[in-house]
């Protein structure tokens, strides 16, 4: 569940079009996920988080599915708004919390 | 929410000195911090895990003796650069969590250490 220093994949969305940002873990001892929006030079943000004993939670305009089998994870965003452009993380831990590792990250553009 | 502080935002250092980075849980005792740093259009990259009154445990690859972490309190969590050097240039993140077992980690607003 390390994270990977590659450069991050984009995604263009008008505005009004629902988004989906997809995140893959490898760590099977992984239970509990977070997505993070994070701002040019700011820390990230918490969105809305996961356990590993659901496979679905919604937020305000937001949706994380979970799919244990094949170790997948997506951030789904209704009505995008342009300010909603900003990189996204998903990030895992298992129930020690020791480590917070972060996937490699979406840059979402939200086109006006 | 609970909030995380960070300072400095931004530090700029000459080669060859030392810079110190702190991380503070203003309202809540923050059983484990974690310093990530960040390059340019890339993902956190874990450094350390720091549990208060404990050593740090590193991640593969990182320098303990470079980057000197110290978790002295419940609610302060320092990182030292030492000795940076130009490639030490980056953006250096803290996160802190109330306990440790599945928890939200609240993030610092990062500091963006530039080494000349």
């Amino acid at each position: 569940g390390e994270s990977v220093g590659l450069h991050l994949p984009t995604l263009s969305v008008q505005e009004g079009d629902n988004s989906i940002i997809n995140c893959a873990y490898s760590n099977s001892a992984s239970d509990y996920f977070i997505w993070y929006k994070q701002e040019s030079g700011k820390g990230p943000q918490f969105i809305i988080d996961i356990r590993s004993n659901m496979d679905k939670r919604q937020g305000q305009r937001v949706t994380v599915l979970l799919n244990k089998t094949v170790k997948h994870l997506s951030l789904q965003i209704a009505a995008t708004q342009p300010g909603d452009s900003a990189v996204y993380f998903c990030a895992e831990t298992d129930n020690t919390g020791n480590q917070f590792y972060f996937g490699t990250g979406t840059s979402l553009t939200v086109i006006p | 929410g609970a909030v995380v502080s960070q300072h400095p935002s931004w530090v700029i250092c000459k080669s060859g000195t030392s810079v110190k980075i702190e991380c503070r849980s203003l309202d809540f005792q923050a059983t484990t911090m974690f310093w990530y740093r960040q390059f340019p259009k890339q993902s956190l990259m874990l450094m350390a895990t720091s549990n208060e009154g404990s050593k740090a445990t590193y991640e593969q690859g990182v320098e303990k003796d470079k980057f000197l972490i110290n978790h002295a309190s419940l609610t302060l969590s320092t990182l030292t650069v030492t000795s940076a050097h130009p490639e030490d240039s980056s953006f250096y993140i803290c996160s802190a969590i109330r306990d440790r077992r599945n928890t939200e980690a609240f993030f610092g607003q990062g500091t963006r250490l530039t080494v000349v």
